[in-house]
């Protein structure tokens, strides 16, 4: 059991670039969430998958952020045209699922972000 | 509507000394409770956790934290605080899905 993974850990782009983040969780887990993190701030959750499904989305990702989940198992983070504000920390975790996991989340080292 | 406060946004305590660390939080129905600490540029480590049973909770690192439903509380204490404590902690409630997370606590540790 190798943790959460992701990928990279720093991202330096210029306004109005793409930026894609990627995340491992670990192996046995269904779940897995991406949070955002800004400076002084606990992390705010975006949105989670259970398996492949992407079953809820947070009023913060906007229509230039969109996660992906293909095969249920690593994930994508893409952030189109970024913006200064996009400047965060973003971070992946995930959990069993399981009834008895009572939502136990696992975090990654995360990816810092920064727009120039 | 979920919320978590932790109105001590730094903490300076000297090694050795006791710490006490507060959570207050807002949740519509039982609430799973997180302690996490962090790292500069590090992401988030478990630290402990209560989904229900004995309301005194043993974490790692000798930490412990105390439910009490009737304060909405869920504070973080350790009797002797080491250097390789000074950290970012931070409070979490969830549900059966996401975590919401409290703004942090930066804990200070003088030699």
């Amino acid at each position: 059991d190798t943790g959460v993974s992701q990928d990279p850990r720093h991202k330096i782009t210029k306004r109005g670039q793409n930026v894609t983040f990627r995340c491992d969780p670990i192996s046995e887990h269904n779940r897995l969430y991406w949070y955002r993190q800004t400076l002084g701030q606990g992390p705010e959750f975006l949105t989670y998958f259970q398996n492949e499904a992407q079953l809820e989305k947070s009023r913060l990702l906007s229509d230039r952020f969109s996660a992906e989940r293909p095969k249920g198992s690593f994930s994508t983070l893409e952030i189109q045209r970024t913006e200064q504000g996009d400047s965060a920390m973003y971070l992946c975790a995930s959990s069993s699922g399981g009834p008895r996991s009572y939502n136990e989340q696992f975090f990654g080292p995360g990816t810092r972000l920064t727009v120039l | 509507a979920q919320s978590v406060t932790q109105p001590d946004i730094h903490i300076t305590v000297s090694e050795g000394a006791s710490l006490e660390l507060r959570c207050n939080y807002s949740y519509g129905a039982t609430p799973y409770l997180f302690w996490y600490v962090q790292s500069p540029g590090q992401g988030l480590q478990l630290l402990l956790k209560y989904f229900s049973g004995d309301t005194l909770v043993q974490g790692i690192k000798g930490f412990e934290a105390e439910f009490k439903r009737s304060q909405s509380s869920f504070n973080l204490r350790k009797p002797s605080v080491h250097w390789s404590d000074a950290a970012e902690y931070f409070c979490a409630v969830g549900g059966a899905n996401n975590l919401f997370f409290g703004t942090g606590t930066r804990l200070t540790v003088i030699p």
